[in-house]
């Protein structure tokens, strides 16, 4: 059973430019959540979907910013004419109900 | 304020040493967890806890809601224990389960 899956690892933007961020949760998991880790700054939660639904997107910029958990397929986030702010590690999890969460190896957003 | 304290925000320590860190809240939660970011970004989850203590190998950790806090213990140290532990809570205050607020981080460092 493979781990949460993310990519690419890392990704280059011109600003502009738009950035699509791919996450595989962990077989049997329909729990999605995405978090951002800005340089020096703690993680930031920004949405949480399950199959089709987003179901909490508080954390999530109201500008520029959409996710999306397809009944097939990977969830993706995507970001729209970035900025050199949306610079960051960005990070998924997944998990199985109410048990603890399982994270992917993050993508480090560069935006030049 | 922020609303997840931890401290120190820096640790070093002798390998064999027993480590406490420590995170206060202020916020109700239904869970707090614990992870450990390693060196290369990735994020592992080493406790999801609601009451009590847990432990897993060398790994204990407790929660007093009462008094909002809780401690991560590692005992007999190891250098590959070093790593960046972040604590954060989540559920009761109104956001979803995955809508976790985290602290800062406590940097650990432990010496051969």
């Amino acid at each position: 059973n493979a781990g949460v899956m993310q990519n690419p690892r890392h990704l280059v933007r011109r600003r502009g430019q738009e950035a699509r961020l791919r996450c595989s949760p962990m077989k049997g998991h329909s729990h999605v959540y995405w978090y951002r880790q800005l340089p020096e700054e703690g993680l930031k939660f920004m949405v949480y979907l399950q199959k089709e639904n987003i179901i909490d997107e508080s954390g999530m910029p109201k500008e520029r910013f959409s996710a999306e958990f397809p009944k097939e397929g990977p969830s993706i986030l995507r970001i729209q004419q970035v900025v050199r702010g949306d610079s960051a590690a960005y990070f998924c999890a997944s998990r199985f109900h109410n048990e603890k969460l399982f994270f992917g190896s993050g993508t480090q957003l560069s935006v030049l | 304020k922020n609303e997840v304290e931890q401290s120190p925000q820096n640790l070093t320590a002798q390998e064999g040493e027993f480590i406490t860190i420590n995170c206060s809240y202020s916020v109700g939660i239904s869970a707090l967890h614990w992870l450990q970011q390693h060196p290369g970004g990735g994020i592992v989850s080493l406790f999801m806890l609601s009451s009590g203590k847990k432990k897993h190998g060398r790994l204990i950790a407790t929660i007093n809601i009462q008094e909002k806090h809780s401690s991560l213990h590692i005992t007999a140290s190891h250098p590959r224990d070093s790593a960046v532990y972040i604590c954060a809570v989540g559920g009761e205050y109104g956001g979803s389960q995955g809508n976790l607020i985290f602290g800062k981080g406590t940097k650990l460092s432990v010496k051969p």
